[in-house]
């Protein structure tokens, strides 16, 4: 049983397009992140969000925007999509605010913009 | 500014031999460091953390040297195997800071050659 787990695994659209990507988690975390992995892998934080408190990286466009139905799930919503916004975009989970121990990521979602 | 700085970016060692992989911090607020491995197509998955009231953490063939002084850490993986081909990236995060987001290094592609 998949403990973080992303949809779609790909994803291809034009330019200017909006999309979204699903993200669930079943280990009773409370804290969940959306990380942008770049062609050369870095791994770069873009969003926390815990108990409904969201701590956006300064970093990121605001056509990015995290969304949480409830505490099990944290959705990512692109608008305008750019050719500079194809990454891979990874889900995590910790179990505290503080971040806990044992980061649990998802298999990320591979984002092409053409 | 990059608060994690990790080297080599690749490397390549035999079946049996040792691989080190090296990072240095400059938060001094950091006091947890995990290590995590990827492999292709999957998220990054907890390998070994080390807190820095220890000097050493060992598990299996993998292994953390901590340097508090030197603000810098290391893992070595014994015995490497060709199954342990894949992306490493180290890791820091301020476990008791408001944020308690992980930050990475930029990561090793490590190839153990048969």
């Amino acid at each position: 049983d998949t403990a973080v787990s992303q949809t779609p695994k790909y994803l291809v659209t034009q330019m200017g397009n909006d999309k979204s990507i699903k993200c669930e988690q079943n280990l009773g975390h409370d804290t969940m992140y959306w990380y942008k992995q770049d062609s050369k892998k870095f791994l770069k934080i873009m969003f926390s969000y815990n108990n409904k408190e969201l701590i956006i990286n300064e970093t990121v466009p605001n056509r990015f925007s995290p969304k949480s139905p409830d505490k099990a799930h944290l959705n990512l919503h692109i608008n305008s999509l750019e050719l500079g916004d194809s990454a891979v975009y990874f889900c995590a989970s910790s179990p505290g605010a503080g971040g806990g121990y044992g980061y649990t990521f998802g298999s990320g979602t591979r984002l092409t913009v053409v | 500014q990059q608060q994690v700085k990790q080297s080599p970016q690749s490397l390549i060692v035999q079946k049996g031999g040792i691989s080190i992989i090296n990072c240095a911090y400059e938060n001094t607020a950091f006091d947890y460091f995990p290590w995590y491995q990827q492999f292709p197509g999957k998220g990054p998955a907890l390998l070994i953390a080390i807190r820095p009231d220890v000097s050493e953490k060992k598990e299996g063939r993998f292994t953390i040297s901590f340097n508090k002084s030197a603000k810098q850490f290391s893992l070595h993986i014994m015995d490497s195997q060709p199954g342990d081909s894949a992306t490493y990236f180290c890791a820091a995060l301020n476990y008791g800071g408001s944020q308690g987001n992980l930050i990475f290094g930029k990561g090793t592609k490590l190839s153990v050659k048969p």
